[in-house]
């Protein structure tokens, strides 16, 4: 159980385009979903905590215009990052937060985005 | 904000060998989690820990909540070369988690 998907799992685009990337929690309900940016040999940063229904919570520094969050459903999130530049290139990983007070969340298996 | 500090950075074991790894805080946690993730994957959940004091094993990990709260131990016994990877701990509090630096694990055939 507890299985989150991210799709799709690498993409290559041209600088000023937009890419779209999404978070599916596959055998559980996610009132909360969670996107990471993962630089080489470095741990997690957070970027934004997405709740179903609401708008997101951007972390300090993130810019909420370029990576734009939609939680529409308790099983879907998505993270667009618009007009990506070279940049924004990176490994980006969605989790999922269980519900019925466990506080544990489950990761999806990452999105690894290259801009040229 | 609250920061764990996650040790040592890395190691390089010979197979067979145990291994231990911790994460402290200054912040208090309800939930300390323990990660694994192989290169080009998403972490991949490995114990979590809910009550200070709980000692809980999967397999041959086995992984402690600080009866403080304030810090956590994972220990692997026996290890296999499919044991190499980044091993990251996570504490969780006020809707939020946070991530230690992560220990690079190398284990010698």
């Amino acid at each position: 159980g507890a299985v989150v998907s991210q799709h799709p799992s690498w993409v290559i685009c041209k600088s000023g385009t937009s890419v779209k990337i999404e978070c599916r929690s596959l055998d559980f309900q996610a009132t909360t979903m969670f996107w990471y940016r993962q630089f080489p040999k470095q741990s997690l940063m957070l970027m934004a905590t997405s709740n179903e229904g609401s708008k997101a919570t951007y972390e300090q520094g993130v810019e909420k215009d370029k990576f734009l969050i939609n939680h529409a459903s308790l099983t879907l999130s998505t993270l667009t990052v618009t007009s990506a530049h070279p940049e924004d290139s990176s490994f980006y990983i969605c989790s999922a937060e269980t519900s019925g007070g466990t506080d544990t969340q489950y990761f999806g298996p990452g999105t690894r985005l290259t801009v040229l | 904000g609250q920061q764990l500090n996650q040790s040592p950075q890395s190691m390089f074991i010979q197979e067979g060998e145990d291994v231990s790894m911790n994460c402290t805080s200054s912040s208090i946690f309800n939930t300390w989690l323990w990660y694994k993730q192989d290169p080009g994957e998403g972490p991949v959940l490995l114990i979590a820990l809910y009550k200070a004091g709980e000692l809980t094993s999967n397999g041959r990990l086995t992984a402690q909540f600080g009866i403080t709260r304030k810090d956590s131990f994972l220990n692997i016994s026996a290890s296999i070369p499919s044991d190499v990877g980044i091993y990251f701990c996570a504490g969780y509090n006020f809707n939020k988690f946070y991530f230690g630096s992560g220990t690079k694990l190398n284990v010698k055939p």
